[in-house]
């Protein structure tokens, strides 16, 4: 089926450095999210991003990060700088549209600040 | 407060065992429901969803879920599950009315399947 992949599986950063976790969708979908998990917790919402725009974004999407999808490359979470509690898998996900489109996941990026 | 509940941490069953995991929702008005499962490691890995029609509903590898507007609710289900079902289970509500809603996961119930 279907995959949303991430690049790369593991990172580790210093804290206060930056890090950028890159995704690449679903070839034809036009949503795109950032969720996060911590180690043994759920999966929280961090952003949205349709049409080259943050549509809506979660308490958790902090003013260090952003995200962008320059000319339909990657789409990418930066996290500038970081801290020990961004420690955690950040998740990728896409949607082709509408609200009863299933929502595809990729692997994960386990990010370990130190 | 909009929540999904699922108020089993951990289910553990032998191996050819029928199963059921809990899924509990608050939301109101239309609203797009599924189920992921996540084995140790990996990533979601989408199960089934309900949106509108039949209340029951398939998914891959068996599993199924019933969704119920008096309860608020949309267990899974499997007959007789398989060592390999062992995983971390994630049930999700996608509030309508907007095509950017975003998913709201539970906390996951870990299934353990003893062969």
């Amino acid at each position: 089926g279907p995959k949303v992949l991430q690049i790369p599986s593991h990172q580790i950063i210093d804290m206060g450095q930056m890090v950028t976790l890159n995704c690449d969708p679903v070839s034809n979908h036009l949503y795109f999210y950032w969720y996060k998990q911590i180690l043994g917790q759920q999966m929280e919402f961090l952003v949205n991003f349709y049409n080259g725009k943050v549509m809506e974004k979660s308490k958790l999407f902090k003013d260090q990060f952003s995200v962008e999808r320059p000319d339909g490359s990657y789409f990418t979470l930066k996290i500038q700088p970081t801290a020990l509690e961004d420690s955690a898998v950040y998740f990728c996900a896409s949607s082709l549209a509408g609200q009863n489109t299933e929502v595809f996941f990729g692997k994960g990026t386990r990010l370990t600040v130190v | 407060t909009q929540t999904v509940s699922q108020s089993d941490a951990h289910v553990t069953v032998f191996e050819g065992d029928s199963v059921e995991l809990r899924c509990n929702y608050s939301y109101g008005g239309s609203i797009y429901l599924s189920w992921y499962i996540q084995h140790h490691g990996h990533g979601l890995q989408f199960l089934l969803k309900y949106y509108s029609g039949n209340p029951v509903v398939q998914g891959v590898n068996g599993f199924e879920a019933e969704f119920s507007k008096s309860d608020s609710s949309f267990h899974l289900r499997k007959a007789s599950v398989h060592w390999s079902d062992s995983a971390v289970y994630f049930c999700a509500v996608r509030v309508g009315g907007s095509a950017l809603g975003r998913l709201h996961f539970g906390a996951g119930t870990q299934l353990i399947v003893i062969p």
